[in-house]
């Protein structure tokens, strides 16, 4: 079926590296691709978003990356901050509109200070 | 920006009870709001969506009249986990969003623990 998932399931970073992870997405109808931030015990937190007409986004410290050619999206946080270690989960809209998103599975990123 | 707050944050009942969860969008009118349900180190599950003024949108697998949905207002919608089981612990996470085709702005979820 379709699916959305990650290449690495946990990331383990010095505090002031660069951050990427990845996502690859199946379903070649998306066209919003979201990347959210979750905290232990919270929801999931807005950092960036993609749309399908564009390849790069960059918002404050972070990238987002859409290589549609191979269905893959990835996010680059630079200069790792301890306060980044979470988990983070791309998310895909395949109908177009508003909600109905497919989350991946997730990738734990851990910041060694 | 947009906010979302959910309550409770955390909730054990016995088994046969019923619990009721509630999510609000404090700055802005939400038409629609999604319930999603998270097992441990696991991803976002959709259960629901929740339609104001109408019957909400169950995703396969998910029991309608086990989880009740009410959206009664724009910036109000319940989840009811009606006769829990153990089997129905879990984190609750409810989201909405002010505009078409936006990000979601999600609750800080519920943890269900039913005893």
């Amino acid at each position: 079926g379709e699916s959305v998932g990650l290449h690495l399931p946990t990331l383990s970073v010095q505090e002031g590296d660069n951050s990427i992870i990845n996502c690859a997405y199946s379903n070649s109808a998306s066209d919003y691709f979201i990347w959210y931030k979750q905290e232990s015990g919270k929801g999931p937190q807005f950092i960036i978003d993609i749309r399908s007409n564009m390849d790069k986004r960059q918002g404050q410290r972070v990238t987002v990356l859409l290589n549609k050619t191979v269905k893959h999206l990835s996010l680059q946080i630079a200069a790792t901050q301890p306060g980044d270690s979470a988990v983070y989960f791309c998310a895909e809209n395949p109908w177009g509109s508003q909600g109905n998103l497919i989350f991946g599975k997730g990738t734990k990123l851990s910041v060694k200070p | 920006g947009a906010v979302v707050s959910q309550h409770p944050s955390r909730v054990i009942c016995k088994s046969g009870t019923s619990v009721k969860i509630e999510c609000r969008s404090l700055d802005f009118q939400a038409t629609t709001m999604f319930w999603y349900r998270q097992f441990p180190k696991k991803s976002l599950m959709l259960m629901a969506t929740s339609n104001e003024g109408s019957k909400a949108t169950y995703e396969q697998g998910v029991e309608k009249d086990k989880f009740l949905i009410n959206h009664a207002s724009l910036t109000l919608s319940t989840l009811t986990v009606t006769s829990a089981h153990p089997e129905d612990s879990s984190f609750y996470i409810c989201s909405a969003t002010d505009r078409g085709n936006s990000p979601l702005h999600f609750g800080n979820g519920t943890r269900l623990t039913v005893t």
